[in-house]
């Protein structure tokens, strides 16, 4: 069925390092993929979403790159802050099918500072 | 604007009990998406609709789960009978028409 298998599952880092989080795709029909950041008692925030006709996209410090030959996405933060520290899902789905999104594990990023 | 909204935020109950969650979807958003979230886990989907139409339940784990919303906008998840394995974290997005699914705050669901 289908599957998101996202590493690592913890991630410490120190301020203004880079984190990167990868994450890994079963379905191949999937076209549409997004990242969320989720902080405690809150619902997931998409931060940067990435199609499948495209492969790099950048926003400030957050970049995610995609390679749909080996069904895998990542998620590069650089200059990394305090206020980064949360749990980040990667997603994907068949946008314009169902919609639905197969979340990842998450990975718990804490920047120390 | 007004995001997703969701009620209550927190419900225990007794196992064996039925309980209602609500949410509130972005007004004038078609599509509406129900995800179960285990504590440590990523959301798992449950339900989708499109306006009043539930397109796919396939994610419901039990005939104890029932979505419904039956004018296209606010929508009610009900799990009867309630059982300790049901405690999670219920998340409701609404989805306008484009990609991005904008999630509510979810409801923390424990089922003693």
């Amino acid at each position: 069925g289908e599957n998101v298998e996202q590493h690592p599952s913890t991630l410490s880092v120190q301020e203004g390092d880079s984190a990167v989080i990868k994450c890994t795709y079963s379905d191949s029909a999937s076209n549409y993929f997004p990242w969320y950041k989720q902080e405690l008692g809150k619902g997931p925030q998409l931060i940067i979403d990435i199609r499948s006709n495209v492969g790099e996209k950048k926003d400030q410090r957050i970049a995610v790159t995609l390679n749909k030959t080996a069904k895998h996405f990542s998620l590069h933060i650089t200059e990394t802050q305090p206020e980064d520290s949360a749990v980040y899902f990667c997603a994907a789905s068949r946008w314009r099918n169902t919609g639905k999104l197969i979340f990842g594990q998450g990975t718990t990023l804490q920047v120390k500072p | 604007g007004a995001g997703v909204s969701q009620s209550p935020r927190y419900k225990v109950a007794k196992r064996g009990q039925d309980v209602a969650l609500r949410c509130d979807p972005i007004s004038g958003h078609v599509s509406l998406f129900w995800y179960q979230q285990a504590l440590g886990q990523g959301p798992e989907f449950l339900t989708y609709f499109q306006n009043e139409a539930q397109l796919d339940k396939s994610g419901l784990p039990s005939d104890r789960f029932f979505a419904e919303r039956p004018e296209g906008s606010v929508s009610t998840l009900k799990i009867q009978r309630t059982q300790q394995e049901d405690s999670a974290v219920y998340l409701c997005a609404s989805n306008g028409g484009f990609d991005e699914q904008f999630f509510g705050p979810g409801t923390r669901l424990t089922v003693l």
